[in-house]
């Protein structure tokens, strides 16, 4: 089993639409979280980055942690079809630095 | 001007051959990383360094050796190439601090690497 855990979509939504990307995570050492987006044939860039259990904001993007249920969400707002990437949950414990991230779930955003 | 740049960003290769895959870093950062992204887009951690040290060695097959001449770089050696071999690998660097600034991780472009 594989300690992040994404369903690889891919996911098609129209444009303006409301996105909720989630993974699972089995590491109860987890205490970071991260989003990415990685464009097509691009490295992956960070979107979000949040501590613990809790929502953080950022313009369309809202990230949310559940420790309890060990469950992560992306939420985008009004969805563009620039958001079209795939997008990596990443989740790292207290001391590591190196990342643990899910394989992506592809985002098709139709105009 | 590109934060974290990889040379060469396509390699064709045959079995058995030794390539290497350089990385460099104008960030002023002082940890570097190398992942190996699949066909299926997992990304997986492979090495990190922090100013010129290991510090994380994850399960690799020793044909894999990272060596980091000074923080600002990081490359990728690679022997007895096998077909497994092939996926998309990427450099990272990030300043090394908790925190969302510190920790931020930033990506170079890709080395795909193709052995036949």
């Amino acid at each position: 089993q594989k300690e992040v855990e994404q369903d690889p979509g891919p996911l098609s939504v129209p444009e303006g639409a409301i996105v909720s990307l989630n993974c699972t995570y089995s590491n109860s050492a987890f205490q970071y979280f991260m989003w990415y987006r990685q464009y097509s044939r691009k490295g992956p860039e960070l979107l979000m980055y949040t501590y613990s259990s809790g929502n953080k904001e950022d313009g369309r993007f809202t990230a949310q942690v559940d420790k309890s249920s060990k469950y992560i969400s992306l939420f985008i707002r009004d969805s563009q079809p620039s958001d079209s990437a795939t997008y990596l949950c990443a989740s790292r414990g207290t001391g590591r630095r190196a990342l643990t991230f899910g394989s992506g779930t592809r985002l098709q955003v139709q105009p | 001007d590109t934060a974290v740049s990889q040379t060469p960003k396509y390699l064709v290769t045959q079995m058995g051959n030794d390539k290497s895959i350089k990385c460099e870093q104008n960030l002023g950062h002082d940890t570097m990383y190398w992942y190996k992204q699949d066909s299926k887009k997992f990304l997986k951690i492979m090495f990190s360094y922090n100013n010129k040290e290991l510090i994380i060695n994850e399960t690799v097959p020793n044909r894999f050796s990272p060596k980091s001449p000074d923080k600002a770089h990081l490359n990728l050696h690679i022997n007895s190439l096998e077909l497994g071999d092939s996926a998309v690998y990427f450099c990272a660097s990030s300043l090394g601090k908790t925190g969302a600034l510190g920790e931020t991780q930033y990506f170079g472009p890709g080395t795909r690497l193709l052995v036949l």
